[in-house]
């Protein structure tokens, strides 16, 4: 199984400023048929079910702000959020859909300072 | 608009079985793959299981193989998980969620969930 791994945990960020999370992968998620990074990114708003940002680890889904973006290759990831709204404050996690069983990361919680 | 509406949780002994049905709308079912993820209280997501959009192959994770079965019907555009041998680990909410067009492991849309309490 791929494990991933999130870092931090948590992370208090204030409004307008920027946010990074990292993902890094226990192997690449590089696939060498087709050049994609086969890692996504979700956020998750309490009491709701996950959203999916980011797809190809970069490629930002369709009504997803442009504050969001996401970068990286085989197995060193990371998710920004340039300039932090309040409805930001979520629960992000990686995952990887390289191959079965898919993996998430532990998860890690964004607040506002 | 895509939908995914689960159904069937509840309390259950341990060593029960129950079932669990996802009913979709707003797509093409019989295009697209479906998992099965859970989260149990407080805690990360876990991935349980995929169907392949025709239902001729499956995957499971570890923790529910040879307990867990997932089929569909895309007659009645439903996905089922039938969960046999319950143990009190498998308290979680259970989210139906739909695979990415790529025919890729991809999720890209889920449902609001469903909770299963296994508890005596």
């Amino acid at each position: 199984d791929i494990v991933m791994t999130q870092s931090p945990d948590s992370l208090a960020v204030s409004l307008g400023e920027r946010a990074t999370i990292s993902c890094k992968s226990g192997q690449s998620v590089l696939s060498s048929s087709d050049n994609r990074n086969y890692l996504a990114w979700y956020q998750q708003r309490p009491g709701q079910p996950p959203k999916l940002l980011i797809r190809w680890a970069s490629t930002r889904e369709s009504g997803v702000p442009d504050r969001f973006s996401g970068s990286g290759s085989g197995a060193d990831f990371t998710l920004t959020i340039s300039a932090l709204q309040a409805e930001d404050v979520a629960v992000y996690y990686c995952q990887q859909y390289y191959s079965s069983p898919i993996t998430f990361g532990q998860g890690t919680r964004l607040e506002i300072k | 608009q895509v939908q995914l509406v689960e159904s069937g949780g509840g309390v259950v002994q341990p060593g029960r079985s129950l079932r669990l049905s996802c009913a979709a709308s707003g797509f093409i079912f019989s295009g697209y793959s479906i998992h099965w993820v859970r989260q149990a209280p407080g805690k990360g997501l876990e991935w349980v299981a995929i169907i392949s959009s025709d239902g001729t192959t499956t995957h499971y994770a570890d923790s529910v193989k040879g307990r867990f079965s997932i089929s569909r019907d895309n007659s009645k555009n439903t996905v089922y998980l039938q969960m046999n041998s319950l143990r009190p680990e498998d308290t979680a909410v259970h989210y139906c969620a739909r695979g990415h067009a790529s025919g890729s492991f991809l999720i890209d849309f889920w449902g609001q969930g469903t909770l299963v309490t296994v508890s005596s």
